[in-house]
């Protein structure tokens, strides 16, 4: 099967402009998530979601991040407007319900200068 | 809340010497452990899973970890090390538990060197 694809895997935007990455899940995969690894820190949790609803986005750092599901499928995670401490690696996760692990993605690297 | 501390920031090791990457857990309830790795400019791949099935673990890759509930710890292993474990390794619990569904934490990340 096809993994989970990420575009772009790298972005390099001006401070105060837009951003939006993209999530192409694994198919039957209802479950997809968005983690974020900033310089120097762990990765953390953003949010999850099961098909198209948001089951948990307690890890969204603030409104200027807006992340949609559109059918259930594909994921798209849009910054605007970005900070440079938006600057890190954004990562997207698939996975089935039940005992089946997490597949990543292999990230977005997201660079605001 | 569940947390994970991996122990070491940097570990280096000799080409064919063992290899020991230390997390420990910290889990209201029995908690699903994961260790993945992560090659310089690749994703992250999941190296070996514990669900509450056998507390001895194997992965790919020759690695093993051993799930020890009395010392909350879960440290990664491999005999021998070669050349291509060079990466960073993230010791990671699950707060769904074994459903799988839930979010992940991730530990700080242990990055390992091996020296020819």
């Amino acid at each position: 099967e096809a993994g989970v694809t990420q575009f772009p895997s790298h972005s390099v935007i001006e401070k105060g402009q837009t951003v939006t990455l993209r999530c192409d899940p694994i198919s039957g995969h209802d479950n997809l998530y968005w983690y974020r690894r900033v310089m120097g820190k762990e990765i953390k949790f953003l949010l999850h979601f099961v098909k198209e609803s948001k089951q948990d986005e307690s890890g969204m750092p603030n409104n200027r991040f807006l992340a949609e599901r559109t059918g259930g499928t594909y994921s798209t995670l849009k910054v605007q407007p970005a900070e440079l401490e938006d600057s890190g690696v954004y990562f997207c996760a698939s996975s089935r319900t039940g005992p089946y692990g997490y597949t990543f993605g292999s990230g977005t690297r997201l660079t605001v200068v | 809340a569940q947390s994970v501390t991996q122990l070491d920031s940097h570990v280096s090791v000799s080409e064919g010497t063992p290899v020991l990457l230390r997390c420990n857990y910290s889990s209201s309830y029995s908690p699903s452990l994961f260790w993945y790795v992560q090659h310089p400019n690749k994703g992250l791949q999941l190296l070996l899973k514990y669900t509450s099935a056998a507390t001895l673990v194997k992965g790919i890759n020759g690695f093993e970890a051993e799930f020890k509930k009395s010392e909350t710890s879960f440290h990664l292993t491999k005999p021998s090390a070669h050349m291509s474990d060079a990466a960073e390794y993230f010791c990671v619990v699950s707060e769904g538990g074994s459903s799988n569904t839930g979010k992940l934490i991730f530990g700080q990340g242990t990055t390992l060197q091996v020296k020819p």
